[in-house]
């Protein structure tokens, strides 16, 4: 157990729909970084936030978003779902900007 | 954009034998993160380098932050079964301290036993 808590594990959902994805940070850890894993892209940078704000964007569409809360949890939304937004999203959290990241495990997401 | 680059992509080896990683960019970059992926599963952090020219281990492994600072290696000696899995490099660059980390795209280790 890395200590970061993705939910769900395992999203299946149809072309047009909206998701939301949670992270739980591991304690002390204020930065939350989301990542996209498809088979053709590798590990896409989508947007980090560091205790509640956006520190940093990558290459996040339009139709996703996501957010920062006080107690530090972080939720990434996905909406009008297509089917190549089928990917492993991977959430991880830092101290600091400085250090390496810890992953959670994960949410499969399937769009059909 | 900074791009990193991973050779191998994939390699088979017998069990006992080291294998050799690396990593490279054209840009500088100011950490060398090496995580390791086994299926279904989350990167797993394996050794972190934040100075140009050091050189870390970890158990079986070791890991160079190249001087230039465009470049970073991975050695894994005495490889055992369980080192299978992909490995990933990663790097933050040198633009600004808020720099995202971004990956390269793995190279896929197969342990024959």
């Amino acid at each position: 157990d890395s200590g970061v808590t993705q939910t769900p594990k395992h999203l299946i959902t149809a072309t047009g729909q909206r998701v939301t994805l949670r992270c739980s940070p591991r304690s002390g850890d204020l930065s939350v970084y989301w990542y996209q894993q498809s088979l053709d892209q590798g590990l896409q940078f989508l947007i980090q936030y560091y205790n509640g704000e956006e520190r940093a964007k990558g290459n996040i569409l339009e139709r996703f978003s996501a957010q920062q809360f006080p107690d530090l949890h972080s939720e990434l939304n996905l909406s009008s779902l297509e089917l190549g937004d089928s990917a492993l999203y991977f959430c991880a959290s830092s101290v600091a900007d400085n250090y390496g990241y810890t992953f959670g495990s994960g949410t499969r997401l399937t769009v059909v | 954009g900074q791009q990193l680059n991973q050779s191998p992509q994939s390699m088979f080896i017998q069990e006992g034998e080291d294998v050799s990683m690396n990593c490279t960019s054209s840009s500088i970059f100011n950490t060398w993160l090496w995580y390791k992926q086994d299926p279904g599963e989350g990167p797993v952090l394996l050794i972190a380098l934040y100075k140009a020219g050091e050189l870390t281990s970890n158990g079986r492994l070791t890991a160079q932050f190249g001087i230039t600072r465009k470049d970073s290696f991975l050695n894994i000696s005495a490889s055992i079964p369980s080192d299978v899995g992909i490995y990933f490099c990663a790097g933050r660059g040198a633009e600004t301290s808020y720099d995202k980390v971004i990956f390269g795209p793995g190279t896929s280790l197969s342990v024959i036993p």
